[in-house]
């Protein structure tokens, strides 16, 4: 399957600064990309799909202007967090649907955000 | 909105005994259907999925799902279990016609003593 990695795998950071977490896909390319959240002892949250080349599509309740998504290449996708809150605390995890495959979802190691 | 439900989100059990965990969903139209597993320290990976035809499919290290479209049910099993299938499993449920877009249940804990 594709390999995934996310970068960092933890960050900590001051309530109201920005924090970026990187998602590559690195053995295919990825028209989309899939960002999700994973509270404790909760599932994985789908908070937006990430298109390369336009906007990122983000569920219901999400907010877009919070959850910045780039989506510059066919092999990276950022999410950015900004004026993170301690709410924003959680694992951010995405997953890549390589192109040419249907269904197939194939997930990074997630990014513990910590928020102070 | 489809969901997807998964119950007994604790399970603990002896090697050798059998597993089966159950997944429910609500949605109309036709799905497509995934168990992924996730190894303490590790990524999500993909257990099994459905698509299309026999509704028995098989996965890998031992583990088969049935999905029963009567009961909007995907349940996992496994006959014999390891120790080494302590793991979280996820159900999730992407409709046919959608962009892939996963819904996830809870998710069932299962820890296996040696």
């Amino acid at each position: 399957g594709a390999v995934v990695s996310q970068h960092p795998s933890r960050v900590i950071c001051k309530s109201g600064t920005s924090v970026k977490i990187e998602c590559r896909s690195l053995d295919f390319q990825a028209t989309t990309m899939f960002w999700y959240r994973q509270f404790p002892k909760k599932s994985l949250m789908l908070m937006a799909t990430s298109n390369e080349g336009s906007k990122a599509t983000y569920e219901q309740g999400v907010e877009k202007d919070k959850f910045l998504i780039n989506h510059a290449s066919l092999t990276l996708s950022t999410l950015t967090v900004t004026s993170a809150h301690p709410e924003d605390s959680s694992f951010y995890i995405c997953s890549v649907n390589p192109t040419g495959t249907d269904y197939e979802q194939y997930f990074g190691p997630g990014t513990r955000l910590t928020v102070t | 909105a489809q969901s997807v439900s998964q119950h007994n989100h604790h399970v603990i059990l002896s090697e050798a005994a059998s597993l089966e965990l159950g997944c429910n969903y609500s949605y109309g139209g036709t799905v497509n259907l995934f168990w992924y597993v996730q190894y303490p320290g590790q990524h999500l990976q993909l257990l099994l999925k459905y698509f299309s035809g026999d509704p028995l499919v098989k996965g890998i290290k031992g583990f088969e799902a049935e999905f029963i479209k009567s009961k909007f049910s995907f349940n996992l099993r496994k006959p014999s279990v390891q120790w080494s299938d302590t793991a979280e499993y996820f159900c999730a449920v992407s409709p046919f016609s959608g962009n892939n877009r996963l819904a996830f249940g809870k998710g069932n804990q299962v820890v296996v003593i040696p």
